[in-house]
C-alpha cells in the first residue's frame, strides 16, 4: 500500500518567508510524527499528534514553528520568519498503534 | 531526557565481513530501542525493534540486534555484509511508558566494498 508522503520534496526559500510542509500519513494511522534532520545528525523530535490533537509539542524550537492536523489525517507543518539555521531535511512518519514509527521521503528546506 | 550514543560514524567493511555497530543509551527507567536504516535516496526504514522478551531480536535482511540491560546497549550485528548493505544506520531509544517520542543517535555510515 502507499506509505507516508510529504510535499514538496524540495523547499528553497529566502531568510525571513513563509513555508509550509505537508505530510499525507498512511490511510488508518491515528498517530503522525514531526523529526528534523540536519546534516551529519539524527532525526530529532518536534511534534506528536494523536488524532487532530498534538499530543506533545516539546520538540518544537520555538514559537515560529507550528504544526496541525485539523482532521485527524493530513498534518501541516508551519515555519515563520524562516532563519537560515532552519535548514534541514523534515521527516514525517506515521503510526496505527504508537509502536513502530513509518516514515516518509522528507522535505528538504534551504533557506537561503 | 533520554539520548543515544553511537561511537561508530563511518564504517568501511568488505563484502562477507562480520559487522557490529555500537548503539549506547542513557535511561533510567524501562524503554524500547530500535534500529533503522536509510538507503541511499530512500527514505527511514525499520530494520528491527525490542520492546519486551527475549534480548535477542532478529529483523529483515539478516540482522539482528541484542539488548543488554546492563550495559544500556543494543548492537546491531551481521554474520556476513553484503554489498546491498551501504547505507546509514540509526539507533533509537523510546520510553517504554508512552510517550512516544523517538530520540536517535547520529547514525553511522557503512561502506561495503565489493
Amino acid at each position: 500500500g502507499a506509505g507516508v508522503s510529504q510535499t514538496p520534496s524540495n523547499k528553497v526559500t529566502e531568510k525571513g518567508k513563509y513555508v509550509e510542509l505537508r505530510c499525507d500519513p498512511i490511510s488508518g494511522h491515528t498517530a503522525l510524527y514531526w523529526y528534523r534532520q540536519s546534516l551529519g545528525q539524527g532525526p530529532e523530535f518536534l511534534i506528536y499528534f494523536q488524532g487532530t490533537g498534538a499530543a506533545d509539542d516539546s520538540g518544537l524550537p520555538n514559537d515560529r514553528f507550528f504544526a496541525v492536523r485539523p482532521e485527524g489525517s493530513v498534518s501541516t507543518l508551519k515555519i515563520q520568519r524562516t532563519e537560515r539555521g532552519d535548514s534541514a531535511v523534515y521527516l514525517c512518519a506515521s503510526s496505527p498503534d504508537s509502536e513502530t514509527q513509518y516514515f516518509g521521503p522528507g522535505t528538504r528546506l534551504l533557506v537561503l | 531526557a533520554q539520548s543515544v550514543s553511537q561511537h561508530n560514524h563511518h564504517v568501511i567493511l568488505s563484502e562477507a565481513a562480520s559487522l557490529e555497530l555500537g548503539c549506547n543509551y542513557s535511561y533510567g527507567g524501562t524503554v524500547n530501542l530500535f534500529w533503522y536504516v536509510q538507503y541511499p535516496g530512500q527514505h527511514l526504514q525499520l530494520l528491527l525493534k525490542y520492546f519486551s522478551g527475549d534480548p535477542l531480536v532478529k529483523g529483515i535482511k539478516g540482522f539482528e540486534a541484542e539488548f543488554i540491560k546492563s550495559k544500556f546497549s543494543f548492537n546491531l550485528r551481521k554474520p556476513s555484509v553484503q554489498w546491498s548493505d551501504t547505507a546509514e544506520y540509526f539507533c533509537a531509544v523510546e520510553p517504554n511508558f508512552g510517550n512516544e517520542k523517538l530520540t536517535f543517535g547520529t547514525g553511522t555510515r557503512l561502506t561495503i566494498i565489493p
